[in-house]
């Protein structure tokens, strides 16, 4: 089946420590997004990436890193400068014209 | 600029209709979409209208568009305990990266 895969589902961060979120999709989509959730609020977007190799920062990219060297993944590093992870983070892909499709998360939390 | 409103709550009691309203600020915006979040998971596309329609019907959901007053609402026809979720309204603007304008998402508690 065709799908957007996030892992791992729950992830811990010690501080000043760095840690990556995966993001995989088989979908073939060429865009791909990376969003944080917090409690009573909306969706705030990270990063995206519309091509191989090329990507923007969104609202809050501050404390936050991506790459994307294949069409099929584009991974977010939370680095130590993110003084606030504790969050739900959503990855998305679309291919154009199309609604994005969302994985199913992945939380992460401060030891 | 760019903003999306939604109510925050809203409880209905079973076999009821709910209706969930939204209000964006970029008229030049080219889809409007409703997504449901149940807990602890991801988004799922419930629909979606483009902003050329008033209206689309897709079994229990209605979606209204009023472009004057730049108003969206989501009908669940028979809201059943299984509609309960967070919804949230997104919006595309016409710049169209892609990037989803996102309200805060309305809570949809469904009472037996």
């Amino acid at each position: 089946d065709g799908g957007i895969t996030q892992s791992p589902k729950y992830l811990f961060r010690k501080e000043g420590q760095n840690v990556t979120l995966s993001c995989e999709q088989n979908l073939n989509h060429d865009a791909m997004y990376w969003y944080r959730q917090d409690p009573g609020q909306g969706l705030r977007l990270i990063y995206y990436s519309q091509i191989v190799n090329d990507f923007q920062k969104g609202d809050i990219a501050e404390g936050y890193s991506v790459s994307r060297e294949k069409k099929e993944s584009f991974p977010l590093t939370v680095t130590s400068a993110q003084k606030n992870p504790t969050a739900f983070y959503l990855c998305a892909c679309r291919v154009l014209g199309q609604p994005q499709h969302f994985g199913d998360g992945t939380r992460l939390s401060i030891l | 600029g760019e903003d999306v409103e939604q109510s925050l709550f809203l409880s209905v009691r079973e076999g009821d209709s709910s209706v969930i309203n939204c209000t964006y600020t970029d008229s030049s915006s080219t889809y409007l979409y409703w997504y449901k979040q149940e807990p602890g998971a991801g988004l799922q596309l419930l629909t979606y209208i483009f902003s050329n329609m008033d209206m689309k019907q897709d079994q229990r959901l209605t979606v209204l568009l009023n472009k004057k007053d730049k108003h969206l609402s989501l009908r669940i026809a028979d809201t059943q305990t299984g509609d309960s979720a967070i919804y949230f309204c997104a919006e595309i603007p016409a710049s169209n990266t892609g990037k989803l304008i996102f309200g805060q998402g309305t809570t949809l508690q469904v009472k037996p």
